[in-house]
């Protein structure tokens, strides 16, 4: 069974730093390209970053691109998210999704499976 | 990266038929067919409905189909249930990024 655990989440200042954890089981985790999604309070889903199976490959929103990091230990089976220079508006639930193969182009951009998501609150 | 464009609502009797339509440009949903459809119903994480815009992955109901033409493509329940009421959300992968909708509320009267 695919699981998809997600830590980290919290009350941050502006400003300020938070590095989220994804621990994946139950797949080949090296094999499949893995994203960050985040949901603002009542708001849609707005993806944010992406990492291929070798890690060798990653993409971004503009809308952090500068400010937040995404990498993976495929010997640990878990993928990382580094927040720096945290706003206001970064205030979301964060969910990492499992692509369906192991780059984006080849059909990373479908995720089959979600974890439960980690809150992060951005507030002085 | 703008946000592909859906109808904020729609709703429907229990064994009606209803769509949902996702719009985007010729640079993301008119490009590829790499859209998929998302549902989510209050409180809980996304689950893919609807990927490569008309594949169902195993387990989701064959009430739930996808098309595209141009640059919209569509989601269509039919045979509506109660337990369809959700948020529904389309993307597009489009080089090196991707984008979603702004989701629609679905709601079964």
């Amino acid at each position: 069974e695919v699981q998809l655990l997600e830590s980290g989440g919290g009350l941050v200042q502006p400003g300020g730093s938070l590095r989220l954890s994804c621990a994946a089981s139950g797949f080949t985790f090296s094999s499949y390209a893995m994203s960050w999604v985040r949901q603002a309070p009542g708001k849609g889903l707005e993806w944010v970053s992406a990492i291929s199976g070798s890690g060798g490959s990653t993409y971004y929103a503009d809308s952090v691109k500068g400010r937040f990091t995404i990498s993976r230990d495929n010997s640990k089976n878990t993928l990382y998210l580094q927040m720096n220079s945290l706003r206001a508006e970064d205030t979301a639930v964060y969910y990492c999704a499992k692509g369906g193969a192991i780059t984006m182009v080849q059909g990373g951009y479908s995720f089959d499976y979600w974890g439960q998501g980690t809150l992060v609150t951005v507030s002085s | 990266q703008s946000a592909l464009t859906q109808p904020p609502s729609v709703s429907g009797s229990p064994g009606q038929s209803v769509t949902i339509s996702c719009t985007g440009t010729s640079s993301d949903v008119g490009s590829y067919n790499r859209v998929s459809w998302y549902q989510q119903p209050p409180g809980t994480a996304p689950k893919l409905m609807i990927y490569e815009v008309s594949n169902r992955p195993s387990g989701v109901p064959d009430r739930f189909s996808g098309s595209k033409s141009g640059n919209t493509a569509s989601l269509t329940i039919s045979g509506l249930q109660a337990e369809d009421e959700a948020d529904y959300y389309c993307s597009s992968y489009t080089s090196s990024s991707m984008v979603f909708g702004g989701g629609t509320k679905l709601t079964v009267l």
